[in-house]
């Protein structure tokens, strides 16, 4: 397998515009977890989802955010309309069983937005 | 709240020394994630326990429930040691999900 894979690894968008980052979990992995590493906070749980349904959203920072998991294979987190402060680095990981297993992370995505 | 706090924030070293990292969280946690961060951005799981210790290599951590903290140790450190090195506390939220809290991140430097 080749891991869990993101795309783009890297976006530069204007403030206002939509954002789409998008994830590819390792197969048969059943958890998804949609985090955000920035320099003032660290690393944030944003979402995690189980069987593509989403289980705790409570990281989440605001309405301007919104993640899906339409099938077992992709999931995307959406910005729209994205801000300034919203430029962090956006890793995606998956998981057998849930946040109490090891998790396998994406190679992120780092995201300006100007 | 739930919180975790690691210790040192920064901390440079020799190669062949024996590194500790801390991380105390605030209350009763489920598990307890060792994170390792590359200076190229990649994040790897080093560890996950709740209890006891467990060993990989040349990395052992520990965790003690009662006093809510739990250790990273490297013996005879060598300079790709370097990396952050984060720990994160695996919480139940009252509405039964499980949050995990990540501490700030320990960089560490092995100089050869």
């Amino acid at each position: 397998d080749a891991g869990v894979i993101q795309s783009p690894r890297h976006e530069v968008t204007e403030m206002g515009q939509e954002v789409t980052l998008r994830c590819k979990p390792i197969s048969g992995h059943d958890y998804l977890f949609w985090y955000r590493q920035t320099m003032m906070r660290g690393l944030e749980l944003l979402i995690y989802f189980n069987n593509n349904v989403p289980i705790d959203d409570s990281g989440m920072p605001e309405d301007r955010f919104s993640a899906k998991m339409p099938n077992a294979s992709f999931s995307t987190l959406k910005i729209q309309p994205s801000e300034p402060r919203d430029s962090a680095v956006y890793f995606c990981a998956s998981s057998w069983r849930g946040p109490a297993t090891e998790a396998f992370f994406g190679q992120g995505t780092r995201l300006t937005v100007v | 709240k739930n919180e975790v706090e690691q210790s040192p924030q920064n901390l440079t070293a020799q190669e062949g020394e024996f590194i500790t990292i801390n991380c105390s969280y605030s209350v009763g946690i489920s598990a307890l994630h060792w994170l390792q961060q590359h200076p190229g951005g990649g994040i790897v799981s080093l560890f996950m326990l709740s209890s006891g210790k467990k060993k990989h290599g040349r990395l052992i951590a520990t965790i003690n429930i009662q006093e809510k903290h739990s250790s990273l140790h490297i013996t005879a450190s060598h300079p790709r040691d370097s990396a952050v090195y984060i720990c994160a506390a695996l919480y139940h939220t009252p509405g039964g999900a499980q949050k995990l809290v990540f501490g700030q991140g320990t960089r560490l430097t092995i100089n050869p």
